[in-house]
């Protein structure tokens, strides 16, 4: 059973408005959590990560997500997406302390609209 | 500059036909994995490795070998490929395990026929 869901394949927005993307993990107790970002021809680059503590977590690149422990989600957004955003998008978990396995859910891809 | 550099970048080879991707960071790393990445899938992780001669199998190991005798290099071995091998692979590098930032290489791109 995949442990970490992204629902949506592919998004397209338009440059200027407002994104999110969507994660779902399906372990009992909460995750380590990361966002992840790939640029077309390139590695993966950590936009932000979540532990614990304070739910809205704030990253590079002026992204945020927002842990949901009553809807075991961790959601990306931005509130103005750029050109440059246009990427795949890699939600990641790392089920518990001591376990050194980063699980990655398959990606949501980013197309943007001038 | 900080990175982890894999080489080659692209790779057609034959069914059978041994072959090593290496990976080598700059950055003093602890922690150093292997993923690979198709279609729909993302990545998965194929093997790990915590510091010099500790390496662990990840999702899906079989059909490579790994090995890591200096802290920098931890190269990826195909003993015997076969077409379903084919993909894009990464390595990372990260401090001091899995919950430190993951650093990536430019990936290399696999095409066995």
């Amino acid at each position: 059973a995949q442990s970490v869901t992204q629902p949506d394949i592919h998004i397209t927005v338009s440059e200027g408005a407002s994104l999110e993307l969507r994660c779902n993990y399906s372990y009992g107790a909460t995750p380590y959590l990361f966002w992840y970002v790939q640029s077309p021809g390139q590695g993966l680059q950590l936009l932000l990560k979540y532990f614990s503590g304070d739910t809205l977590v704030q990253g590079i690149k002026g992204f945020e997500a927002e842990f949901k422990r009553s809807q075991s989600s961790f959601n990306l957004r931005k509130p103005s997406v750029h050109w440059s955003d246009a990427a795949e998008y890699f939600c990641a978990v790392v089920r518990n302390f001591g376990n050194e396995k980063l699980t990655f859910g398959t990606g949501t891809r980013l197309t943007i609209i001038p | 500059e900080a990175q982890v550099t894999q080489n080659p970048r692209y790779l057609i080879t034959v069914t059978g036909k041994k072959l090593t991707v290496t990976c080598s960071q700059n950055m003093n790393h602890e922690y150093m994995s292997w993923y690979r990445q198709d279609p729909g899938l993302g990545l998965r992780q194929i093997y790990y490795s915590m510091n010099v001669e500790v390496t662990d199998k990840g999702d899906v190991p079989e059909g490579y070998k790994v090995s890591r005798k200096e802290k920098r290099n931890f190269p990826l071995i195909l003993e015997s490929p076969s077409p379903n091998q084919t993909s894009l692979y990464f390595c990372a590098s990260s401090s001091s395990g899995v919950l430190t930032e993951a650093f990536f290489g430019q990936g290399t791109r696999l095409t066995v026929v």
